[in-house]
């Protein structure tokens, strides 16, 4: 049971252009949610979070928005740059810890 | 500072060998953690130490061995693995365990076992 989804394996966008990264959950204890970047044989790398009690977090070109009726969370990327291809994953934690439940994680190519 | 250091970054150890993988951050952070990852999967929680006790286990096998000697250091002993225990291992940290944080990574161990 993937208590958080992301139904996109691959996305390929043009340089310059608009990434939109998708995420859905379940679990309704969930309250704080997390984008991080990953590239193979490293560690995961923060990106940006947001809080259950906001919609939208921005920070430079990153943007979070949560829809927290759909339980859906979306991570906005603008521009793209091809720096920006590496695997991105969604985590969520409870309101009772720290710990992460990530999604399958989503490929971003950004071809120049 | 933000920085979680692991050693070693690579590992192969046989079926009958005891090793051990080591974790470190200086971010004065009260909350660490160990993660695992398979091949195209996402990471996945084993063990959470919340200032400086075991406070999760998510039905880890013994063979995998938690320790927290100090609030900067966490370690992870292994012994009599199994090759399906080939992996990505994660340690991350937060401030502390409980309240919208984010959680900082280590580069991984990545494990192989023989």
């Amino acid at each position: 049971d993937q208590q958080v989804k992301q139904n996109s394996p691959s996305l390929s966008v043009q340089e310059g252009r608009i990434s939109i990264l998708n995420c859905d959950y379940t679990n309704s204890m969930f309250d704080y949610f997390l984008w991080y970047k990953k590239y193979p044989a490293e560690g995961p790398t923060f990106l940006i979070s947001i809080s259950s009690i906001k919609d939208k977090n921005e920070d430079g070109r990153f943007t979070v928005f949560l829809n927290k009726s759909a339980k859906h969370l979306s991570l906005h990327i603008v521009p793209s740059q091809p720096g920006d291809s590496a695997v991105y994953f969604c985590a969520a934690s409870p309101n009772a810890g720290n710990m992460l439940t990530f999604g399958g994680g989503t490929r971003l190519m950004v071809k120049p | 500072d933000t920085e979680v250091t692991q050693t070693p970054k690579h590992l192969v150890m046989g079926m009958t060998n005891k090793k051990s993988l080591k974790c470190e951050q200086h971010m004065g952070h009260r909350a660490m953690y160990w993660y695992k990852q398979k091949a195209k999967k996402p990471p996945e929680l084993m063990f959470v130490y919340s200032y400086e006790k075991l406070s999760i286990n998510e039905s880890v096998p013994s063979r995998f061995s938690p320790e927290c000697p100090n609030s900067s250091l966490l370690n992870l002993h292994l012994h009599a693995l199994q090759p399906e225990d080939s992996a990505l291992y994660l340690c991350a940290s937060t401030e502390r365990a409980q309240g919208n944080t984010e959680a900082f990574f280590g580069q991984g161990t990545r494990l192989t076992v023989v």
